[in-house]
């Protein structure tokens, strides 16, 4: 069964504070995501992670960086917090996908992120 | 540039009657598209995949590609089928494009 695990289920931060958001998946996917969960905007990629120590920029990557220093970890970093950051955050992972081929993303259980 | 477009936030339906969840695409490249679903309190979940041609829990989808539509249909809903769905359209080797989401609700 498919475990993808997140650090926090909720967290509340102030306005310039540095912020770790851990994601931990067990199936030795080499693909992860990071995306935010907006009411009327959907999910919006922020970053991506295809292997080990690399890095893709989403649609979305202003304001956040990631790191992936261990296949199975990937971590989503806001340098200074800011209020429009406050939002719900989903990590997903998959198996890489050769041509035409269309692998499921499992999704961890998202982290509730609050702003002050 | 790729766009999934889910015309409906908000769809009631009552239990037993058909329900249609639309969703129209735009991607120059050649599409493959996925229903997502999250339930209550749950994580968001594949539903199904348009190059699978299944049914899962008495939905279906049919890949228009003149009309570049994609919608999410079931007969009869039912009242476990309230959730939140998306479409999503995948544009790389993995990365997906998610839709704004509709949130269903099927009235007892």
């Amino acid at each position: 069964d498919v475990k993808v695990t997140q650090s926090s289920r909720y967290l509340v931060k102030r306005t310039g504070e540095k912020v770790f958001l851990e994601c931990v998946q067990d199936m030795d996917h080499e693909n992860m995501f990071w995306y935010r969960q907006d009411p009327g905007l959907g999910l919006r990629l922020i970053y991506f992670s295809y292997d080990v120590k690399m890095k893709e920029k989403g649609d979305i990557p202003e304001g956040y960086s990631v790191s992936r220093e261990k296949k199975e970890r990937f971590s989503l970093i806001l340098e200074s917090a800011s209020t429009n950051q406050t939002s719900m955050y989903l990590c997903a992972s998959t198996k890489p996908g050769q041509t035409n081929s269309y692998n499921e993303q499992f999704f961890g259980p998202g982290t509730r992120l609050t702003v002050l | 540039a790729q766009r999934v477009t889910q015309p409906e936030k908000l769809l009631s339906v009552f239990k037993g009657a058909p329900v249609e969840l639309k969703c129209n695409y735009s991607y120059s490249g050649s599409p493959e598209l996925f229903w997502y679903v999250q339930y209550s309190r749950q994580r968001l979940q594949l539903l199904l995949r348009h190059i699978s041609r299944e049914s899962i829990k008495g939905f279906t989808a049919d890949l228009n590609k003149g009309e570049t539509s994609f919608h999410l249909k079931k007969p009869f809903a039912q009242e476990e089928d309230s959730a939140m769905y998306y479409c999503a359209l995948q544009t790389g080797a993995n990365n997906l494009f998610f839709g704004t989401g509709t949130r269903l609700t099927v009235i007892p």
